[in-house]
């Protein structure tokens, strides 16, 4: 599996947008980008996942760079229950099961 | 209740003793997943089943046993607790659309 570069920690303003960026500089053609959070003492919960196109539902959006080495995961109105650690993980698609999760990013929303 | 559940949620044993961690989904899902969690480890695959009767290894399975006589259930056994044994256990089960894993609440598992 790719590895991924996240920062361990960032703040965001309740309301305004959270920009979370990854680098998975080693990543395949067949590697999908997931996007996993983790609210304190809470099961990881899954976000957003794509291949190269940019992706959107309800929780986030996400952008992959043409050269897919690197991703952000856009919040688009942080608020408060938004505070969790941000994974994001490569994986190669449907063959693949496992997960490897690595420290996240701590992002914390403040009032 | 739809959805993926642990019992119990907090769990105290003392080294020696056998403990099971029950997981349950409703989804039918064929694939589950055992994790432990543990400060400055992040979370770690203990086993995982592919489908009943089908069970693997994962990256830390020393210590645990499996098994899978149903597809909605996957306990996970502690034969004899150890201290290291402390932590969080999360179960997962996989779905297909989108093709991810969901988790579980997670059960806290102290052993003194």
């Amino acid at each position: 599996d790719a590895k991924t570069t996240q920062p361990p920690s960032m703040d965001c303003a309740e309301g305004r947008a959270a920009n979370l960026p990854c680098n998975h500089s080693t990543i395949s053609g067949n590697e999908y980008v997931y996007w996993y959070r983790q609210i304190h003492s809470q099961g990881p919960q899954y976000i957003i996942h794509g291949l190269k196109n940019n992706e959107t539902n309800e929780m986030a959006s996400l952008i992959i760079t043409e050269d897919r080495k690197s991703s952000t995961l856009i919040l688009p109105h942080a608020t408060l229950r938004d505070t969790a650690v941000y994974y994001c993980i490569v994986r190669a698609g449907s063959n693949d099961y496992k997960l490897s999760f690595g420290a996240g990013t701590t992002v914390t929303v403040r009032a | 209740d739809a959805g993926i559940t642990q019992s119990p949620r907090y769990k105290i044993t003392e080294t020696g003793r056998q403990v099971t961690l029950m997981c349950h989904q409703t989804w039918s899902h064929s694939y589950m997943f055992w994790y432990r969690q543990d400060l400055g480890h992040g979370l770690r695959l203990i086993y995982y089943s592919a489908a009943a009767d089908i069970t693997d290894k994962g990256e830390v399975p020393d210590g645990y046993v499996v098994s899978r006589s149903k597809t909605e259930n996957f306990p996970l056994t502690l034969e004899s607790a150890t201290r290291s044994q402390t932590s969080v256990y999360f179960c997962a089960s996989r779905g297909a659309a989108p093709d991810t894993q969901y988790f579980g609440p997670g059960t806290r598992l102290t052993v003194l």
